[in-house]
């Protein structure tokens, strides 16, 4: 089963557009993962927070977590095209060692 | 690093048929995942191996499906006998201790089961 669920599930914004990805999961967690998906491709690891964070800068790239809530999110500033994927948050949850669990996925549309 | 190398990249195959997909992780990386995505399911943990040791299998479908790593450098996950319900991009991803890092996935296996 599932551990976390995006929303939207869809979203289609012009290039220049920040991005926001939501993620909620159930359970306690150790880490966050977020990762792309190009079409056809396999999942690229984009960023981790760990359960004692709040927030993390990658480049564009701007993650919350609030454990209380039991939910994340993913900014993309100044969108472009070529971030046109899907993106899944990523869960290792508490006492599951190793053992990751992604989320249903969002899937990104960036236009000119 | 050439990155996770999986094989073949697509297989089509009928009913009853033994499938055989084939990883080799980065090298010096001592965890190997196998994951199923699906349109239905999304992305779902088969199995996993630490120091070519498999730690957890629970999410392996059946006792039709079956996985083995026998070096550091190679990992197999075979299906016997294939169904068509099997059909999915079968991903091998690999890590260096454990999760800290995040997990480096290959392109995949498309396989379809006729």
């Amino acid at each position: 089963s599932q551990q976390g669920e995006e929303d939207p599930q869809a979203l289609s914004i012009q290039e220049g557009e920040n991005a926001t990805m939501n993620c909620s999961y159930k359970t306690s967690i150790n880490n966050l993962q977020w990762y792309r998906q190009n079409s056809g491709r396999g999942l690229v690891h984009l960023i981790l927070i760990r359960s004692n964070e709040r927030e993390k800068h990658s480049g564009r790239l701007r993650v919350t977590l609030d454990t209380s809530k039991k939910s994340s999110s993913l900014l993309i500033t100044a969108s472009r095209a070529a971030d046109t994927a899907s993106y899944f948050c990523a869960t290792d949850g508490a006492g599951t060692a190793s053992k990751l669990t992604f989320g249903t996925g969002t899937r990104l549309q960036v236009t000119l | 690093d050439a990155g996770v190398i999986q094989s073949p990249r697509h297989e089509v195959t009928e009913m009853g048929q033994e499938v055989t997909l084939r990883c080799k992780p980065i090298s010096g990386h001592d965890y190997l995942f196998w994951y199923r995505q699906t349109m239905m399911r999304g992305l779902e943990l088969l199995i996993y191996f630490n120091n070519n040791v498999p730690i957890d299998d629970s999410g392996m479908p059946e006792d039709r499906f079956s996985a083995k790593m026998p070096n550091a450098s190679f990992s197999t996950l075979k299906i016997q006998p294939s169904e068509p319900r099997d059909s999915a991009v079968y991903f091998c991803a690999s890590s260096l201790a454990g999760l800290a890092g995040g997990l480096y996935f290959g392109p995949g296996t498309r396989l379809l089961v006729l």
